[in-house]
């Protein structure tokens, strides 16, 4: 089993840039697709970033994932940050034994 | 238009076996490469990944839950149930369920609204 490890919260103010992070502990960042999800209080998850880097339609350009096999972390990018954009966002990738897990979620706040 | 729906008690008490039953619309689980998941969510926690179900019947579970987890589906009703042996307190969450189709994107693309199960005598 492995885990995903994200900052518990990170803020910025509207019209800048954030990332918010995701190590993976054990096994490749890239042997597996990452993915990321959007959720605001009382709402159930949405997908911003899918595949590590593919956006769902509908999700704005603002939104952009990458990964990094030298730290062995994935990221996801948001820019020119809206008001709207505060909520919790969550990593989630797999293994070769089908074990799913998610990240701890990162608070974002839009200040 | 795809729809997934939860329900289950709201109550359990400790030891008690809880069963959930995810109704869904829109997708049927006997298409190639169609999965279901049960995802939970402890009140002001993270997500945590339960079980997921494929359209060929493949099962997965939670390393850390397997021994109390049964998920299985009535593709004839459309549903995915999920149970849970030996309920305690720290099982208090929204327990979700979400669909997942690879060949469209590997993404959980739709899920219910969740249930909260308490688990309290």
């Amino acid at each position: 089993n492995f885990m995903l490890t994200q900052p518990h919260s990170v803020s910025e103010s509207p019209g800048k840039t954030v990332t918010i992070s995701c190590t993976r502990s054990s096994g490749s960042i890239a042997s597996n697709f990452v993915q990321w999800y959007q959720q605001r209080p009382g709402s159930s998850p949405t997908t911003v970033i899918y595949e590590d880097n593919q956006r769902p339609s509908g999700v704005p350009d603002r939104f952009s994932g990458s990964i990094d096999s030298s730290s062995n972390s994935a990221s996801l990018t948001i820019s020119g940050l809206k008001t709207e954009d505060e909520a919790d966002y969550y990593c989630q990738s797999y293994d070769s034994s089908n074990d799913e897990v998610f990240g701890g979620g990162t608070k974002l706040t839009v200040l | 238009q795809v729809t997934l729906r939860e329900s289950g008690p709201a109550l359990v008490k400790p030891s008690q076996t809880l069963t959930l039953t995810c109704t869904f619309s829109g997708f049927s689980l006997t298409t190639s490469g169609m999965c279901v998941s049960w995802i939970r969510q402890s009140p002001g926690k993270a997500l945590e990944w339960l079980a997921r179900i494929n359209w060929d019947d493949d099962k997965y579970y939670s390393t850390s839950l397997k021994t109390r987890l049964t998920i299985s589906k009535d593709t004839s009703k459309n549903q995915v149930v999920l149970t849970m042996t030996n309920m305690d307190p720290v099982d208090t969450a929204t327990y979700y369920c979400a669909r997942i189709f690879p060949r469209d994107g590997y993404n959980y693309d739709y899920w219910g609204r969740g249930t909260l199960v308490t688990v309290s005598s």
